[in-house]
């Protein structure tokens, strides 16, 4: 079993429309890491959190240490914003990340 | 801001040959790590170095090595390539373990 879930797998919204992306994990962490890829392949650091909530212009990543569970949303949607969007963990127990194997959001003009 | 350079964005190698993935930070930072990404599998740890001359492995360091020389460059080294290491390689740093991270924009390599 994957120690890092993400739903949903692939998500098509219309401009506009409010977004959300969950992460459920099943260790103890010290950091958990919202991430994005473009086509092409780059990957973009977009937060980084290990309690409560932080906001970046319209991306807020939520995070529940008790329920092992983190939310990225997204206002106000807008095509460039459609990328895959990557969960991932840092444990106690080990270096390194781990990744869920992504959401794949297309925003739709 | 941070830069993560990945020497080649694509690469096409013959079964059998030795392969240098070559990554250069340069912000001074302690932790490189280099990991490979395959559809349906995401992304998964290869080796990482928290210093120079240190290294550790990931979840799959088989048919892998990786050389840390000097702090700013970490090279993956795949001794004899073989077509299961067809993949998108990115290399990533950190300041510390309990910092952010920066990825490079990675290199898809084919082995025919």
């Amino acid at each position: 079993k994957n120690e890092v879930e993400q739903s949903p797998q692939n998500l098509t919204a219309q401009e506009g429309e409010f977004i959300t992306i969950n992460c459920s994990y099943s260790v103890g962490i010290s950091a958990l890491h919202w991430l994005q890829q473009h086509p092409g392949g780059g990957i973009v650091s977009l937060f980084m959190l290990s309690s409560g909530k932080k906001k970046h212009g319209r991306l807020i990543a939520t995070i529940n240490i008790q329920e092992k569970h983190s939310s990225l949303h997204i206002t106000a949607s807008h095509p460039r914003d459609s990328a895959v969007y990557i969960c991932a963990v840092r444990s106690v127990r080990a270096d390194g990340l781990t990744f869920g194997k992504g959401t794949h959001l297309i925003i739709q003009p | 801001d941070v830069k993560v350079t990945q020497s080649s964005r694509y690469l096409v190698k013959r079964t059998g040959e030795k392969v240098f993935l070559e990554c250069v930070q340069d912000m001074d930072h302690e932790n490189m790590f280099w990991y490979r990404q395959d559809p349906g599998l995401g992304l998964r740890l290869i080796y990482f170095s928290y210093d120079v001359k240190m290294k550790e492995k990931g979840d799959i360091p088989e048919g892998y090595s990786v050389s840390r020389e000097k702090k700013e460059r970490f090279s993956l080294i795949l001794e004899s390539a073989s077509t299961n290491q067809t993949s998108m390689y990115l290399c990533a740093s950190s300041f510390r373990i309990l910092y952010g991270y920066t990825f490079g924009s990675g290199t898809r390599l084919t082995v025919v």
